[in-house]
Order: structure tokens, then sequence, then C-alpha cells
């Protein structure tokens, strides 16, 4: 069965750190696309990142550009998302979504995690 | 960034009738292989969304066939021959044509009545 899985949520404070990973298992990971997806009440679902299969190509939303990185191990079959400079406005349930594909465009996001909470609190 | 627009944003239909959400994109999602690169999801209560529709009207796997997409460049329908108590939940239509980023709807949420 294809599978994300969701950890390294939390609370942290504005201006700190957090890095989230992503287990996939069920395909041969090194070949799709991954995106991290958020959604909160207020915004809905924003997509934020998306990496290629090899990792070779990267892509950012605005709002979180310069300030979250992602990136993936495909020896580990992982995608993380390192956030930096966090602010109450990051506060979200955050998604690991796989792509159908090896590249980022022309994919759908067909399969979800079930999320991790971050909450962004002094 | 492509903006994505849903109507109704809420509707309640009865078990067995037939269910429709339209769908609006600022810019024309019909790119020059002949796809059209609109995507239909649905969050069910208390879970992270599925996808139900890729490239306007293909149906994922596993999805029932009650589940139909339709519509053109910038303008889009699912449809729910027949409504069943398990679609409930919300309904968003999302771009893939125009990236980055990828643009969601606002969401639709259906009950059942």
């Amino acid at each position: 069965e294809v599978q994300v899985s969701e950890s390294g949520g939390g609370l942290v404070q504005p201006g700190g750190s957090l890095r989230l990973s992503c287990a996939a298992s069920g395909f041969t990971f090194s070949k799709f696309a991954m995106n991290w997806v958020r959604q909160t009440p207020e915004k809905g679902l924003e997509w934020i990142s998306g990496i290629t299969g090899d990792g070779g190509s990267l892509y950012y939303t605005g709002s979180v550009e310069g300030r979250f990185t992602i990136s993936r191990d495909n020896s580990k079959n992982t995608l993380y998302l390192q956030m930096n400079s966090l602010s109450a406005e990051d506060t979200a349930v955050y998604y690991c979504a796989k792509g159908s594909g090896y590249y980022y465009y022309f994919c759908a996001m067909d399969v979800w995690g079930q999320g991790t909470t971050v909450t962004v609190s002094s | 960034d492509v903006v994505m627009t849903q109507t109704p944003l809420s509707l309640s239909v009865t078990p067995g009738q037939p269910a429709s959400i339209s769908c609006k994109s600022s810019q024309s999602l019909l790119n020059g292989d002949g796809k059209t690169y609109l995507y239909w999801y649905l969050q069910k209560p208390g879970q992270s969304p599925q996808l139900l529709i890729y490239e306007l009207s293909s149906r994922f796997s596993g999805v029932p066939d009650r589940f139909s997409g339709s519509g053109s460049e910038t303008d889009f329908t699912l449809k729910i021959s027949r409504v069943e108590a398990e679609d409930v939940g919300v309904y968003y239509c999302m771009q893939g044509l125009h990236l980055p980023p990828y643009t969601f709807g606002q969401g639709t949420k259906l009950e059942i009545k």
C-alpha cells in the first residue's frame, strides 16, 4: 500500500525552528516528486513547497521562500521540511503529499499523509 | 497566482439525489498538450484530502463512477450522480498548470439532509 506519514510537529516559539519529516512506503520513492501542503481554517489548503524525484529542483511559495527548505533522502525514503524564523502565521496542519510523476510540473498530488500540527506561540 | 473560486460554499443533499459543485479559475487551465490541469479532492471529516479527479475528468484509482468532472479552460464542474452518506466532507478544486504554486479553491462543504 502506498503511504506517507508525517512527524515532527509541535509547539515552537516565534522565531524558532522545526524540522518535519515524511516517511514514505509502498512505492519507489526516488521516482516521484513530493510536496508539502498546509491547512488552516482561515486560509484553507495552501501548497508551500515541492521537490523533484532526484531532489535537483526545489519550489516554494512566496511566503515561505528563504525561511523553509525542502529536501529528501532517497536512501531513507524520507522527505523533510526545515522551517526557520517561524511566526504565528505558520501555525497549521502540515501535510506531505506524493506527486503522481517524477517532475513537479503536470502532476497531481495523489497520496496524502494524515498531517502533523505545528503551533507557533509564546 | 491563479485564483480558484468555488460555488456554492455549502450544500445539503438528500441521499440518492445528484449534487454539483462549480469551480472557476482566473486563468485558463488548458495546456498546449491538450490536457486541462484541474483536480478535485475530497476531505472527509477528520481525514486528509484524497484525490478524486485528475486532469479535468479522469477518476483516480478506486473512485466510484458516480463522481464525474467536466468543464473547459476556466469553468469546471464536479458532479455526483447519486449522493451517498459516505460522500460528506469538503470538496476542493485545485489547479496544476500555472506553477508554482498549486492553488486551491475555498472548499465546498457537502452535508446529507
